[in-house]
């Protein structure tokens, strides 16, 4: 079975520019979130997301948004980076009722 | 202002012998608590969790206890293999709303 996938793994990107972060996850949870991990510390809540709703958003600038698809996939925007946005972000998903969530392994992305 | 603390930021521990992580919590109201353990380059990986209305739950050789009054949960892993060392986080969440509050990590460290 597949886990989460999160793509790209790696990504280098320059200060203002935009950025999409693309996440899939395991086949019928219908749950994403995002986390923020930055070196040194544990991961921040930015995004969760159910059945293509928004239910919960961390305390994150607008410059960060995200969307749940119909087939549950998911995206991350960041927009007018900065080098502060540098962190690896990750992607989980969840079952229905269920509180282990499982995470991809994560987009490292820098900022320069 | 951290709701949820690791306040050791590594431990070093022999093989065989028994480790014991610490994570204690200033929010009252979160009542479901998880840990994770993390590899380099990789994503979190859910190891076991408790709720509130428990003080243990054990799953092979991990062990979790919860004390509500001291706010203070450990991990209890017996006996440690060389497998084990990696970063661990303690995080914590309400069930109302999924979203995980997640300390700093502890890197764990088997010594042969």
């Amino acid at each position: 079975d597949a886990g989460v996938t999160q793509s790209p793994t790696h990504l280098i990107k320059t200060r203002g520019q935009h950025v999409t972060l693309r996440c899939s996850p395991i086949s019928g949870h219908k749950s994403v979130s995002w986390y923020q991990q930055v070196l040194g510390q544990g991961p921040q809540f930015i995004f969760q997301y159910y059945e293509k709703e928004e239910r919960g958003r961390g305390n994150f600038p607008d410059r960060f948004s995200a969307r749940q698809f119909p087939n549950y996939s998911s995206e991350l925007n960041v927009n007018a980076l900065l080098l502060g946005d540098s962190a690896l972000y990750l992607c989980a998903s969840r079952p229905t009722g269920v509180y282990g969530y499982t995470f991809g392994s994560g987009t490292r992305l820098t900022v320069v | 202002d951290q709701q949820v603390k690791q306040n050791s930021p590594s431990l070093s521990v022999q093989e065989g012998r028994i480790s014991i992580l610490n994570c204690d919590y200033t929010n009252s109201m979160f009542d479901y608590f998880l840990w994770y353990k993390k590899y380099p380059a990789e994503g979190p990986t859910f190891l076991i969790s408790i709720s509130s209305i428990k003080d243990k739950n054990e799953d092979g050789r991990f062990t979790v206890f919860l004390n509500k009054s001291a706010k203070h949960l450990s991990l209890h892993i017996v006996p440690s293999q060389p497998g084990d060392s990696a970063v661990y986080f303690c995080a914590a969440s309400r069930i109302s709303n999924y979203q995980l509050i997640w300390g700093a990590g502890t890197k764990l460290i088997i010594k042969p």
